[in-house]
């Protein structure tokens, strides 16, 4: 149980272009869902919290207008980086929580982001 | 500033033995403790958690929280090259299930 999945794992984009990026809770509710940025040797960076219906609270540094979240249901979270600058090429990765009252996260496999 | 420190190692351990990470927090109003293994080039997957006073064991792993000393650890026993890994400690803060991670401490397993 407890099953996340990001589509797509991996994707290549020219400077300038917007890339969508999708989390989904396969076996269960998520009442929150995560976004992080992981670059190389460092540890995550919680870029935002998302809850489903309502707008996303992005963490200090985070600009919400580059980095658009929507959680339209319990099971889906998207991510689209728009304008994608070579700055932003990292992993990039979702987690989900569900309605337990442990706040256990549950990563998906992540998304590499490389902006040309 | 909620903080969770870990030593970044690395930390060699030869297979067969015992690996002890440590971690220590800052927040006092943190309730649970995670425990995570992110393989390099991977995700983080959930090892265990712990939110009471003690130890819990489950498998090859123990987890151990000190509250009153602010620490949580993780024994890995019977260490398997295939523990290799980078492991983070995260502590939760807030009512939506926030967690602060810790820079993560390197574990490497020697033949």
């Amino acid at each position: 149980g407890a099953v996340v999945s990001q589509h797509p794992s991996w994707v290549i984009c020219k400077s300038g272009t917007s890339v969508k990026i999708e989390c989904r809770s396969l076996d269960f509710q998520a009442t929150t869902m995560f976004w992080y940025r992981q670059f190389p040797k460092q540890s995550l960076m919680l870029m935002a919290t998302s809850n489903e219906g309502s707008k996303a609270t992005y963490e200090q540094g985070v600009e919400k207008d580059k980095f658009l979240i929507n959680h339209a249901s319990l099971t889906l979270s998207t991510l689209t980086v728009t304008s994608a600058h070579p700055e932003d090429s990292s992993f990039y990765i979702c987690s989900a929580r569900g309605a337990s009252q442990i706040p256990n996260q549950y990563f998906g496999p992540g998304t590499r982001l490389l902006v040309l | 500033q909620k903080e969770v420190e870990q030593n970044s190692g690395p930390l060699s351990v030869p297979e067969g033995a015992i690996a002890s990470l440590n971690c220590t927090y800052s927040d006092r109003g943190s309730q649970s403790f995670f425990w995570y293994r992110q393989y390099s080039g991977k995700s983080p997957e959930l090892i265990m958690f712990i939110y009471s006073n003690g130890d819990k064991e489950d498998g090859r792993f123990t987890a151990q929280l000190n509250k009153a000393s602010q620490y949580v650890s993780l024994l890995i026993r019977d260490s398997q090259p295939s523990d290799s890994a980078t492991y983070l400690c995260a502590g939760g803060y807030d009512s939506w299930g926030k967690l602060q991670f810790g820079a993560g401490t390197q574990v490497v397993v020697t033949p």
